[in-house]
């Protein structure tokens, strides 16, 4: 089974600092990886989306691939109350177009 | 307004009573899938469907049928539900594959007793 690994916190997080999540996959061919938010009682909203190593930046979010590590990871800058909810990682799987498998979900707290 | 709904939001059934969740999407999207959602378990995927008549299975198709016959409309169906399918389901459609931004539906809470 291909699995995807997310602690599931909570992260605790000041106002105003930095959150750093991490996700890692077993699917050493995946291509595709997201991160979704997902406010309690809501439904997931994509946040980003990365396919090649390195960083991607998109105002307060970067993510960060590094496939030789099988690694994914979301740093929210300048964190904000409203960056309170349930961070998921999402890698698309190698095999199948389509198939895509998702991580527990970290969940963040940003306290004032 | 594009959307993806799904009917009901809320449904409490009994073991072995055969229903529907409805999800239609009006983004006129190719791809579609379904999952649950459990605490301590994430998103796992059900069913997919990349096209109208082209459908797959995810990682958890045991227990369920999809269709999908009309672009907009993917309908999840479990034929016998049992109390371990008591769980929230989400319905998802994009513009093709998982290449793109999901959108996903509000969710229906099932409850089988």
């Amino acid at each position: 089974q291909k699995e995807v690994e997310q602690n599931s916190g909570p992260l605790s997080v000041p106002e105003g600092a930095i959150a750093s999540l991490n996700c890692t996959y077993s699917d050493r061919g995946s291509q595709s990886f997201f991160w979704y938010r997902q406010y309690s009682g809501k439904s997931p909203e994509l946040i980003m989306f990365i396919y090649s190593n390195g960083d991607k930046e998109d105002g307060r979010f970067t993510a960060q691939l590094n496939k030789a590590s099988q690694y994914v990871s979301l740093l929210i800058r300048d964190s904000q109350p409203s960056d309170s909810a349930t961070y998921l990682c999402a890698v698309g799987s190698a095999d199948s177009w389509g198939k895509l498998q998702f991580g527990a979900g970290t969940q963040v707290v940003v306290t004032p | 307004e594009a959307q993806v709904t799904q009917n009901p939001r809320y449904l409490i059934t009994v073991t072995g009573k055969k229903l529907t969740v409805t999800c239609s999407q009006n983004m006129n999207h190719e791809y579609m899938s379904w999952y649950r959602q459990d605490p301590g378990l994430g998103l796992r995927q059900i069913y997919y469907s990349m096209n109208v008549e082209v459908t797959d299975k995810g990682d958890v198709p045991e227990g369920y049928k999809v269709s999908r016959k009309e672009k907009r409309n993917f309908p999840l169906i479990l034929e016998s539900p049992s109390p371990n399918q008591t769980s929230l389901y989400f319905c998802a459609s994009s513009l093709s594959e998982v290449s793109y931004e999901q959108y996903f539906g509000p969710g229906t809470r099932l409850t089988v007793t």
